[in-house]
């Protein structure tokens, strides 16, 4: 999607080991949202940023942690990687906006999973 | 805290009919309600909002929702399905405070239109 980048698209990795996902976007939002997809579930909020060094968890946090150094990218990394966390996680970015008015634009997606 | 149900795992229309995806909501306050759709393989797109005002809401590819406070409902709705709508529909709402904004998604609902 036009703005916002996710990489890798694809990956496959060992149960314990460490990973990170990357984020990038081109808009210059403020906020950064990074969310994972399952079947029966939809989407689920795992950590979200507001700005630069400011970040938040979400819902299904456990496992994972996340970095923002720069407006442009949003890292996040699985300490030790499970088989549980097989997923497809997204990406969000939103213009920032006093009301929460302006809805997400998503990333592609990246496949991961876990063996 | 805020939520939204999708009551319906999969929805299946004929192509020419009319069609209806359900969304109630739960929040405390002024809900913000957001539908999104999902290709195969794809992120999320943007389908339409409710801030305030009009109860119908217009959007993307001849979609609308109906915002009905009494019912807390905001139906996705089309006049006309076409084969090319099938996908995979979220709908969702905003929950925190000003500056910490985030989405709140339910669980999708597979459109499938039959041809």
């Amino acid at each position: 999607d036009a703005g916002i980048t996710q990489s890798p698209r694809h990956k496959v990795t060992e149960t314990g080991t460490p990973v990170t996902l990357r984020c990038h976007q081109t808009e210059n939002h403020r906020y950064m949202y990074w969310y994972r997809q399952d079947p029966g579930h939809g989407l689920r909020l795992i950590h979200y940023s507001y700005g630069v060094k400011d970040t938040d968890k979400g819902e299904v946090s456990d496992g994972y942690s996340v970095s923002r150094s720069k407006t442009e990218d949003f890292l996040l990394t699985l300490e030790s990687a499970t088989s549980s966390q097989t997923s497809v996680y997204f990406c969000a970015i939103s213009e920032t906006g006093d009301r929460g008015e302006y809805g997400y634009t998503f990333g592609s997606g990246t496949r991961l999973t876990v063996v | 805290a805020q939520s939204v149900a999708q009551p319906e795992d999969q929805v299946n229309v004929a192509e020419g009919n009319p069609l209806t995806v359900k969304c109630t909501y739960s929040v405390s306050g002024n809900p913000y309600l957001f539908w999104y759709v999902q290709y195969p393989n794809r992120g999320l797109q943007f389908l339409l909002k409710y801030i305030t005002g009009d109860n119908l809401v217009k959007g993307s590819y001849g979609f609308e929702a109906e915002f009905n406070k009494s019912q807390t409902s905001f139906h996705l709705k089309k006049p006309s399905a076409l084969v090319s709508d099938s996908a995979l529909y979220f709908c969702a709402v905003r929950e925190g405070h000003s500056g910490t904004y985030k989405y709140i998604f339910g669980t999708g609902t597979r459109l499938k239109v039959l041809a």
